[in-house]
């Protein structure tokens, strides 16, 4: 596609349910990440692909956070037992190859409510 | 951990002034990029610094890597309504991971 998508754009949930939200990234780029981002912060790593595999998930806050990329293109971002403080914008972005030097394009986030 | 800090946090100018937002690290950053995000947007990226005092300009914004790379600005001369936005810093550690911690930006105002 012509950039990277994500879907769905908005999510409302209950406390204790699991959500997934899904990427997709820009045809060709190998490299994915996520991050979460709260009002008035900036994103917050939670995670990098490179092809299929997790190179560096330190930004996991805990494991109710999962996140795969089967095939090395759509990635999905999993959160068992969601809590209050799960609500934020969920970013994904893409980039031609991956570690630094690289510029990152951005979805339009998933917004998660947890009520 | 590494962390990004930027000031100030927040910037109101008249249409026609400068802005300047500033950017420092806690450690040694490998190279710099500045993205904005307009409000109700997503982060779009700016520029990219990789060398020792680099500068680079586009149009009327000015960007500046440190000596030491560890900090960062950005200078918007002759600011215009279009220029309304948040602006972070963010930056690759020297573990070359693809992990890219930002600032907590600068959101800028503008009065026309």
């Amino acid at each position: 596609g012509a950039g990277v998508s994500q879907t769905p754009s908005n999510k409302v949930t209950e406390k204790g349910k699991y959500v997934e939200l899904r990427c997709d990234p820009i045809s060709g780029h190998t490299a994915l990440y996520w991050y979460r981002q709260s009002l008035g912060q900036g994103p917050e790593f939670l995670i990098y692909f490179q092809g299929t595999g997790a190179a560096d998930d330190s930004g996991l806050p805990n494991d109710r956070f999962f996140a795969v990329r089967p095939e090395g293109s759509v990635s999905t971002l999993k959160i068992q037992r969601t809590e209050r403080g799960d609500s934020a914008v969920y970013l994904c972005a893409s980039s031609f190859g991956g570690g630094p030097r690289n510029e990152q394009f951005f979805g339009p986030g998933t917004r998660l409510t947890v009520l | 951990g590494q962390q990004v800090m930027q000031i100030p946090q927040y910037q109101h100018v008249q249409e026609g002034e400068d802005f300047t937002t500033y950017c420092n690290s806690s450690t040694t950053l490998s190279n710099i990029q500045w993205y904005k995000q307009r409000p109700g947007g997503h982060p779009v990226f700016l520029i990219q610094l990789v060398k020792s005092g680099e500068v680079k300009k586009q149009k009327r914004l000015t960007f500046q890597f440190g000596e030491a790379k560890k900090n960062s600005s950005l200078h918007i001369t002759a600011t215009q309504t279009t220029d309304v936005g948040t602006y972070f810093c963010a930056g690759y550690g020297s573990s070359n991971t693809g992990k890219l911690i930002f600032g907590q930006g600068t959101t800028l105002q503008v009065k026309p």
